[in-house]
């Protein structure tokens, strides 16, 4: 079992670059979600999804875009980067009926804009 | 989902009890009390939850006041390794629960 694996684990954009952040999982969880992570911050929710073809907004969606056509993949994709998206992106998973006490997360993906 | 508050940053002793508080004054009856951990820039670790009993589990126990506003988190024999920052998190654990809202969390230091 991998569990929650993100790739890259690195990124260095220049301002207006499009990449996608990769996320799967292994376990077969039904819930999906992305975080980023800004120093000395909580973490905030930029999108979720509750199973393939379902997705939504978090607190933070707006320069991201998300799909889910599979349970195990769960991409976000930046439309053009910006120096504010400059952050630690975390992936997480967990199964339906485990809810909030069964996230798994990823290593997480350091991005970096300039 | 409630509201928590945590102090930012506390020590404590190689070996002792880590007592780590959180006040959820306006927490509601059907949400729970979640305990997740971040070391080192790592991606967060769930360690414990509660409705409103008192849980123990390999890594922790989690006491929860009587009126349900507050809660602590006891790590009772504390190592090096448990130097994180601990987010305590209140949310409905019902059917729709995916979502978790992280506050800035304390930073626990474990002194030699």
């Amino acid at each position: 079992n991998a569990g929650v694996t993100q790739t890259p684990k690195f990124q260095v954009l220049k301002t207006g670059q499009s990449m996608t952040l990769q996320c799967a999982q292994d376990m077969n969880h039904e819930y999906m979600s992305w975080y980023r992570q800004d120093p000395g911050m909580g973490l905030r929710l930029i999108h979720y999804s509750v199973g393939a073809g379902i997705t939504d907004q978090g607190e933070v969606p707006n320069g991201y875009n998300v799909s889910r056509s599979t349970t195990e993949d769960f991409p976000l994709r930046l439309l053009s980067a910006a120096p504010s998206q400059t952050s630690v992106y975390f992936c997480a998973s967990s199964l339906r009926d485990r809810g909030a006490h069964g996230y798994t997360f990823g290593s997480g993906t350091r991005l970096t804009v300039v | 989902d409630a509201k928590t508050t945590q102090p930012p940053s506390m020590d404590c002793a190689e070996g002792r009890a880590a007592n780590l508080p959180c006040n959820h004054s306006t927490i509601s009856g059907n949400e729970y009390v979640y305990w997740y951990r971040q070391i080192h820039s790592q991606g967060p670790q769930y360690i414990i939850h509660g409705l409103k009993n008192n849980e123990t589990n390999e890594m922790a126990s989690l006491i929860i006041t009587e009126d349900r506003k507050s809660s602590t988190l006891i790590l009772p024999h504390a190592t090096l390794r448990d130097t994180a920052v601990y987010y305590c998190i209140v949310s409905n654990s019902g059917g729709s629960n995916y979502k978790l809202t992280f506050g800035k969390g304390t930073l626990l230091t474990v002194n030699p």
